[in-house]
């Protein structure tokens, strides 16, 4: 089946540090992969929506300048936390949609947990 | 607008007993609707999947959800828990009003199974 991995699956950082979060489709080609943040006990909320070669699209109160998303190929996005607080310490998921499958199905990554200190 | 509404954010249920997962969704259109389930420290896994077919889905481990219309549900359900099935369901709404398709959680709900 279709299978995403993120990597690191958990990082410790200091504050004022940049971290980079890879997002990769093993298995398939992407052309759309999303970033979603989730806090301790909640939901998931979706940070941004990147698609292969393009500029990402935000969600409505998620810094652009600070959360940087590039997807430079069919198979890879990445997710940089810049100049990272401890109010950015969360668990980051991203999914992918499947170039060549049912349009609107996503495949989740495992996460990466980030704790700024 | 779309969004869905999990009735309980936790359950527990007894090991061979049924569980019952309550999910209400809200959409101006025929909507999909998806449940996953998230166990500890581990990413998401698409349970079943309701895209205007058949109104009673079955899915993966022996689960299923039923699309009721005039109740704006989507019910997740399984006939005899696991220990296993110990995990965090979230019901999922399909966002409509771009091209991206995408996804709007419920708040989720943590199942504890019982021995």
């Amino acid at each position: 089946g279709a299978v995403v991995s993120q990597h690191p699956s958990w990082v410790i950082c200091k504050s004022g540090t940049s971290v980079k979060i890879e997002c990769r489709s093993l298995d398939f080609q992407a052309t759309t992969m999303f970033w979603y943040r989730q806090f301790p006990k909640q939901s998931l909320m979706l940070m941004a929506t990147s698609n292969e070669g393009s500029k990402a699209t935000y969600e409505q109160g998620v810094e652009k300048d600070k959360f940087l998303i590039n997807h430079a190929s069919l198979t890879l996005s990445t997710l940089t936390v810049t100049s990272a607080h401890p109010e950015d310490s969360s668990f980051y998921i991203c999914s992918a949609r499947d170039r060549g499958g049912y349009y609107n199905e996503q495949f989740f990554g495992p996460g990466t947990r980030l704790t700024v200190l | 607008a779309q969004s869905v509404t999990q009735l309980d954010s936790h359950v527990s249920v007894s090991e061979g007993t049924p569980v019952l997962l309550r999910c209400n969704y809200s959409s101006s259109y025929s909507p999909s609707l998806f449940w996953y389930v998230q166990h500890p420290n581990k990413g998401l896994q698409l349970l079943l999947k309701y895209t205007s077919a058949a109104t009673l889905v079955k899915g993966i481990n022996g689960f299923e959800a039923e699309f009721k219309k005039s109740e704006t549900s989507f019910h997740l359900t399984k006939p005899s828990a696991h220990m296993s099935d110990a995990a965090e369901y979230f019901c999922v709404v399909e966002h409509y009003g771009g091209s991206q398709g995408n996804l709007i959680f419920g708040k989720g709900t943590k199942l504890s199974v019982k021995p």
